[in-house]
């Protein structure tokens, strides 16, 4: 998985309580991507960096943080889960532009 | 709207067979168009990844084409194994939006022995 980890692999929440996942790189790439995965859907954008604290926005970024205070860490926050944000959260890193982004294995949420 | 389109939705085949998995895009200003392989309960994995001057691009038995006047692309795969099970993904780069990429739904294959 391209030197990239997410953490927890699988977590299960109740509504109205915040959730952090974390994505760690070793591999020095400049952005890092937040996905979400839902059955019948494409892969969704919520939020993504292009550098230590510079930030943007995706598709589908209400209801979602996130926070780059170093390189290699990506965070992000759920700051009151839903039950519609139970999906399957990927990680990506790349160099920009038109080069491939790599994906980490992947966040199972639960949102009962 | 910027759309990736593909079908079948899902296909099974029989070990040793070729398929050929279609995607049909709306996007625009076309950056370029990635496959992507997906095995159960990983993420995806970059297949391949095409410019507007490239028609064809292989990856061992994977072989990709597009078109860029009709916006089709197809993925090709030849002799499947059975570790081509997987759902793959075609995805079009805009070059609005820091090249966002729009992704299809994937065609989910499923190759029996």
């Amino acid at each position: 998985d391209a030197g990239i980890t997410q953490s927890p692999r699988h977590k299960v929440t109740e509504t109205g309580t915040p959730v952090t996942l974390r994505c760690h790189q070793t591999e020095n790439h400049r952005y890092m991507y937040w996905y979400r995965q839902d059955p019948g859907h494409g892969l969704r954008l919520i939020h993504y960096s292009y550098g230590v604290k510079d930030t943007d926005k995706g598709e589908v970024s209400d209801g979602y943080s996130v926070s780059r205070s170093k390189t290699e860490d990506f965070l992000l926050t759920l700051e009151s889960a839903t039950s519609s944000q139970t999906s399957v959260y990927f990680c990506a890193i790349g160099t920009g532009g038109t080069e491939t982004q790599y994906f980490g294995p992947g966040t199972r949420l639960l949102v009962l | 709207k910027n759309q990736v389109e593909q079908s079948p939705q899902s296909l099974i085949i029989l070990e040793g067979k070729n398929c050929t998995l279609q995607c049909n895009y709306t996007v625009s200003p076309f950056s370029n168009l990635r496959w992507y392989k997906q095995d159960t309960g990983r993420g995806p994995v970059s297949l391949t990844i095409m410019t507007f001057s490239e028609n064809t691009k292989s990856n061992g038995r994977y072989t990709a084409t597009l078109d860029a006047d009709t916006k089709q692309s197809s993925l090709h795969i030849t002799a499947s194994q059975l570790s081509d099970s997987a759902s793959y993904i075609c995805v079009v780069a805009s070059m609005d939006s820091n090249y966002q990429l729009i992704w299809g739904a994937g065609t989910k294959l499923i190759i029996k022995p």
